[in-house]
């Protein structure tokens, strides 16, 4: 079946303007998670999601980063005003059920933004 | 204290050679651990999961864990040059103030397999 998708897969944006990325899930999947990957670093936890669950939002970096996920599929990751440093891959994963033993996040190809 | 750590590389192995990649953990009652592998560009795609002590085999790919010793290893035998990426070791950690699971990824293992 069809992966995990995410648009745009690339995008360019000037200082201090605001972008949104979506992620579109593994249809069936009740958990979605966001992360970041700067240069040469680990992926970085930012979100997650778990169906109509308040989401956990302990690995936002500041509160210029929002994500919403509608009826419990589709999320977009919100940046607002952007600065330099959060130019990175965005990545989005899902998996059947939420984050335990035994579950497996698969993700999608990424958003490659860059904040110039 | 870093979490998950990786020897970042990079390891450069001959083709046909075997590429040993290791990855150490600090939470003690882990129980899932992953390994990714992550072409240039591309995003972290599963080849191991593994949750007991002990070897795990798929084709060419043995994932080892040791819980005692806190040590998961990715051994890949006859290495082929399509082999070449960066390989991540994810844990799945219980964050006590989060009341949730998360997967904990290390910076990753580059590897080179030279023809």
């Amino acid at each position: 079946g069809a992966g995990v998708s995410q648009s745009p897969s690339n995008k360019v944006t000037e200082k201090g303007k605001d972008v949104e990325l979506r992620c579109d899930p593994i249809s069936g999947h009740t958990a979605l998670y966001w992360y970041r990957q700067s240069l040469g670093q680990g992926l970085e936890f930012l979100i997650y999601f778990q169906g109509n669950s308040a989401p956990d939002k302990s690995g936002l970096p500041s509160d210029r980063f929002s994500a919403e996920r509608t009826g419990g599929s589709v999320s977009t990751l919100t940046i607002q005003r952007t600065q330099q440093e959060d130019s990175a891959v965005y990545l989005c994963a899902s998996s059947l059920g939420p984050p335990g033993p035994g579950e497996t996040q698969y993700f999608g190809p990424g958003t490659r933004l860059l904040v110039l | 204290q870093k979490e998950v750590e990786q020897n970042s590389g990079p390891l450069s192995v001959p083709e046909g050679a075997i590429a040993s990649l290791n990855c150490t953990y600090s939470d003690r009652v882990s129980q899932s651990f992953f390994w990714y592998r992550q072409y240039s560009g591309k995003s972290p795609e599963l080849i191991m999961s593994i949750y007991s002590n002990g070897d795990k085999e798929d084709g060419r790919f043995t994932a080892q864990l040791n819980k005692a010793s806190q040590y998961v290893s990715l051994l890949i035998r006859d290495s082929q040059p399509s082999d070449s990426a960066t390989y991540l070791c994810a844990v799945n950690m219980f964050r006590s103030g989060a009341g949730s699971y998360q997967l904990t990824f290390g910076k990753g293992t580059k590897l080179s397999v030279i023809p």
